[in-house]
């Protein structure tokens, strides 16, 4: 079975221009969750998605937008993008929310380089 | 507010020895944690879990001791192979909200 799936692998953009990012879950699971990892740190979290709603948000601005299609794929989209937005963006899906014993499956991520 | 900790950015140990990655937490609230393996280019894996009605977890050459009093929990890898070199993150899934807290990792280098 397929895992997480990520595209683009690798993006360059420059500043202030808008980006959109994939996701598809792995078959079966209906949560899908946005992190950001910058180098050095953990993921931190951007949004979760179930059933095609918004369950949760981190503390990330407004530039930071997502929605969830109903075959659960996602996506990411940063507007008027910042130097700062560079970072490895990962997607995790996983079954259920909340269950016992939840744990996030990851896809191989999308590397953002804003120049 | 980092709710979980991981105070060793790098560690290095020779092939066949033992690898111990430490992790701390703040909140009591959690009552499960995780531990992922990445490496370059691939997003985190699974690696191990523990409840907190439990103090250790084994599972092959990886076994995870939770220490609640002390909001502390260890990953222990025996023997240490080269391919075990990735960066390690432990985690704790959310008690209340969605969002999974992770540390920032631990990069180990094991030298054949």
């Amino acid at each position: 079975d397929a895992g997480v799936t990520q595209s683009p692998t690798h993006l360059i953009k420059t500043r202030g221009q808008h980006v959109t990012l994939r996701c598809s879950p792995i078959s079966g699971h209906k949560s899908v969750s946005w992190y950001q990892q910058v180098l050095g740190q953990g993921p931190q979290f951007i949004f979760q998605y179930y059933e095609k709603e918004e369950r949760g948000r981190g503390n990330f601005p407004d530039r930071f937008s997502a929605r969830q299609f109903p075959n659960y794929s996602s996506e990411l989209n940063v507007n008027a993008l910042l130097l700062g937005d560079s970072a490895l963006y990962l997607c995790a899906s996983s079954p259920e929310v909340g269950g016992a014993g939840e744990k996030l499956f990851f896809g191989s991520g999308t590397q953002l380089s804003v120049l | 507010d980092q709710q979980v900790k991981q105070n060793s950015p790098s560690l290095s140990v020779q092939e066949g020895r033992i690898s111990i990655l430490n992790c701390d937490y703040t909140n009591s609230m959690f009552d499960y944690f995780l531990w992922y393996k990445k490496y370059p280019a691939e997003g985190p894996t699974f690696l191990i879990s523990i409840s907190s009605i439990k103090d250790k977890n084994e599972d092959g050459r990886f076994t995870v001791f939770l220490n609640k009093s002390a909001k502390h929990l260890s990953l222990h890898i025996v023997p240490s192979q080269p391919g075990d070199s990735a960066v390690y993150f432990c985690a704790a899934p959310p008690y209340t909200g969605n969002q999974f807290y992770f540390g920032t990792g631990t990069s180990l280098t094991v030298i054949p």
